[in-house]
């Protein structure tokens, strides 16, 4: 089975700074994927960045990276020179590899809070 | 990126009725998945809809109570039935899309539901 946490109910962070957001994850699978995705007050599902578990580098997407440190099982998410608009739910969540693709397990979330 | 429409976007339901759900995608995938949402919850995936033969459901959902059809590779429904106020959530329709690597799921813009 698979476990995504996040221990941050909420973060708050000042516009234009960095923040990080974390996610730790469980699994026994060795080929597996990890996803950030936002979800704004309207309900949407936006997805920002993937890191396959055999991806050497961290990904990054625009503004931001995910800081994969698979030893520790961990899949930090970093958002730089923050906005405004980056107020909203954040999820951390991943799939296995093989047929299980499509089946996303999600942690509890993160509420972020971009102050001006 | 993917192009996933949902219908209807919200609805406010009866106790007792039922209500399907229409998620349409803008080209062929081949698997496609139904979450739920709770309120102030994460999201929890219900089944998983292949083309040409039965939903595969998770452990809590039962095809009685949410039955699935994907009539062909750009459309599927959820129905949910016999509702009762617990049932009120977002619902989502997601696809994978890309090589089969895994490293694309998008998800449709929800359909917000309440059950009086």
């Amino acid at each position: 089975a698979q476990k995504i946490t996040q221990t941050q109910p909420g973060m708050f962070v000042q516009e234009k700074e960095a923040v990080t957001l974390d996610c730790t994850y469980d699994t026994s699978d060795q080929s597996y994927g990890l996803f950030w995705y936002k979800q704004p007050s309207s309900g949407e599902m936006i997805f920002l960045i993937y890191q396959g578990s055999y991806d050497e580098q961290n990904a990054t997407e625009g503004r931001y990276s995910l800081n994969f440190q698979k030893a520790r099982k961990s899949a930090n998410l970093v958002i730089s020179a923050s906005q405004l608009g980056d107020s909203a739910m954040y999820f951390c969540a991943m799939n296995a590899g093989g047929t299980s693709y499509g089946k996303l397990t999600f942690g509890q979330g993160t509420i972020l809070t971009v102050h001006p | 990126s993917a192009v996933i429409s949902q219908k209807p976007s919200r609805d406010i339901c009866q106790r007792g009725t039922s209500l399907t759900i229409q998620c349409q995608v803008d080209s062929q995938v081949t698997m496609m998945f139904w979450y739920r949402q709770q309120p102030g919850q994460s999201l929890t995936l219900i089944a998983t809809a292949n083309q040409g033969s039965e939903a595969t459901y998770e452990s809590g959902f039962v095809i009685d109570k949410f039955p699935i059809s994907r009539p062909n590779l750009t459309f599927s429904t959820l129905t949910v039935s016999n509702m009762s106020p617990e049932d009120s959530s977002i619902y989502l329709c997601s696809v994978e899309r890309g090589s089969g690597s895994g490293n694309e799921q998008f998800f449709g813009p929800g359909t917000r539901l309440t059950v009086l």
